[in-house]
């Protein structure tokens, strides 16, 4: 499968626990975006890639987020202290580099707090 | 800023027909490109179909099309021939052209399929 994978599909810890999620890009995708999806509503952009620079964070991404990209390749995201209201899907995708490019979306880590 | 707004949350259809599902969106861009995405329940996010604004025509795979009028701003995607495996969120989407060029999603339209 050359999709975009993420791993795991599934976290459930309690509030205060620190968590980390990877994902791995389609192969050559210089670009890797997270996104935080709740319940019914649409995607909303965290984090952006340009192979290993995170260029562009957004204010949802609280100093208890961090991500990363060693090498360009897979992605790291990772929740300190956990709330619960970082319960939610969060999302993965990457594209080849154009600003016309398509992303392509892996299958998201829901993660629950309680 | 770039707003996407789908004013119907919810949608259903009767397998074999026809369906529209509508989308607004707002960008002060001249040349700017969108995507309609799916979600199957627990699944995840796949391409339905993408309009670039310069050309004319509207975008069409298989049984999916599209209406684009971008006087009105509007992007609807037509769903001919409806199937079961078409239940889903739909969510129309717009990439911000500067920077990242992040996806900004409409709130989405969950499709039923009646047999």
């Amino acid at each position: 499968d050359t999709g975009v994978s993420q791993d795991p599909r599934h976290k459930i810890t309690k509030r205060g626990q620190n968590v980390t999620f990877r994902c791995d890009p389609i192969s050559e995708h210089n670009r890797l975006y997270w996104y935080r999806q709740t319940l019914g509503q649409g995607p909303e952009f965290l984090t952006y890639f340009q192979n290993e620079a995170q260029l562009e964070k957004s204010r949802l991404l609280s100093d208890r987020f961090s991500a990363e990209r060693p090498k360009g390749s897979f992605s790291t995201l990772e929740i300190q202290r956990t709330e619960q209201g970082d319960s939610a899907m969060y999302l993965c995708a990457s594209s080849p580099g154009q600003y016309t490019d398509t992303q392509y979306f892996g299958p998201g880590t829901r993660l629950t707090v309680l | 800023a770039q707003t996407v707004t789908q004013s119907q949350p919810e949608m259903s259809v009767q397998e074999a027909e026809t369906v529209t599902l509508s989308c607004t969106y707002d960008t002060s861009e001249s040349d700017y490109y969108l995507f309609w995405y799916k979600q199957p329940p627990s699944r995840q996010m796949i391409l339905v179909i993408r309009q670039e604004a310069y050309k004319q025509q509207n975008a069409t795979e298989n049984r999916f099309s599209v209406n684009f009028q971008k006087a009105a701003k509007s992007f609807s995607l037509k769903i001919s021939d409806s199937q079961l495996g078409d239940a889903a969120m739909y969510f129309c989407a717009i990439p911000l052209i500067q920077g990242a060029q992040k996806l900004v999603f409409g709130q989405g339209t969950r499709l039923t399929i009646n047999p």
